[in-house]
């Protein structure tokens, strides 16, 4: 089975500093995003990548940023983290670039900004 | 504002009863997809159907496609206590980028043993 493993299931962190989201996946997908989710607004999507080095904006990009140096790993980071950021942040990969194909998530990492 | 939207929000059963959730979208869809998500966990994909099916099973699961109708169900049959959780339906578009899933806000499912 394909296993996407986010690296922090809980992250506690100040207002204004840096935050590194690390997501790696061990079955050579092509595709990667990542999520956020929030209780009454369902999943929203941050950002996504098809390849290496590749990278699109979703629906909610502003004051995050990605990268996708490598194939199996996609980070996610937050500049300058702002209470507002506090959620769940969901990883999720898929095979190819094909829209017949579900994704697989990771756990997901809860994170606090305080 | 969400592609899909799942209906009820909240719906509680005692165990061994079937549990009914339903999904509306507003677009042409290329296929649409029902997930479960464990209290504080990541989502499991359970089923995909694509928008030419009007019917998919997989084990005492059940989902319908109305393309017309722009709606979809989900059926859990012989619903156990494990069935708790949140289900989401997510539909990938017809036109243009297909490439990512749209989400719903989720029905959350408590089976009562």
């Amino acid at each position: 089975d394909v296993k996407v493993t986010q690296s922090s299931r809980y992250l506690v962190k100040r207002t204004g500093e840096k935050v590194f989201l690390e997501c790696v996946q061990d079955m050579d997908h092509e595709n990667m995003f990542w999520y956020r989710q929030d209780p009454g607004l369902g999943l929203r999507l941050i950002y996504f990548s098809y390849d290496v080095k590749m990278k699109e904006k979703g629906d909610i990009p502003e004051g995050y940023s990605v990268s996708r140096e490598k194939k199996e790993r996609f980070s996610l980071i937050l500049e300058s983290a702002s209470t507002n950021q506090t959620s769940m942040y969901l990883c999720a990969s898929r095979v190819q670039e094909l829209a017949s194909y579900g994704y697989t998530f990771g756990s997901g990492t809860r994170l606090t900004v305080v | 504002s969400q592609q899909g939207e799942e209906d009820p929000q909240a719906l509680s059963i005692q165990e061994g009863e079937n549990a009914t959730m339903n999904c509306s979208y507003k677009t042409s869809i290329n296929n649409l997809q029902w997930y479960r998500q464990n209290s504080g966990r990541g989502l499991v994909h359970l089923i995909l159907i694509r928008s030419n099916e009007r019917e998919k099973h997989s084990g005492r699961l059940r989902v319908t496609l109305d393309t017309s109708k722009k709606s979809s169900s989900l059926l859990i049959t012989a619903s156990r206590a494990a069935d708790t959780a949140s289900y989401f339906c997510a539909t990938a578009l017809a036109s243009g980028s297909a490439r990512q899933l749209t989400f719903g806000s989720g029905t959350q499912l408590t089976v009562l043993p």
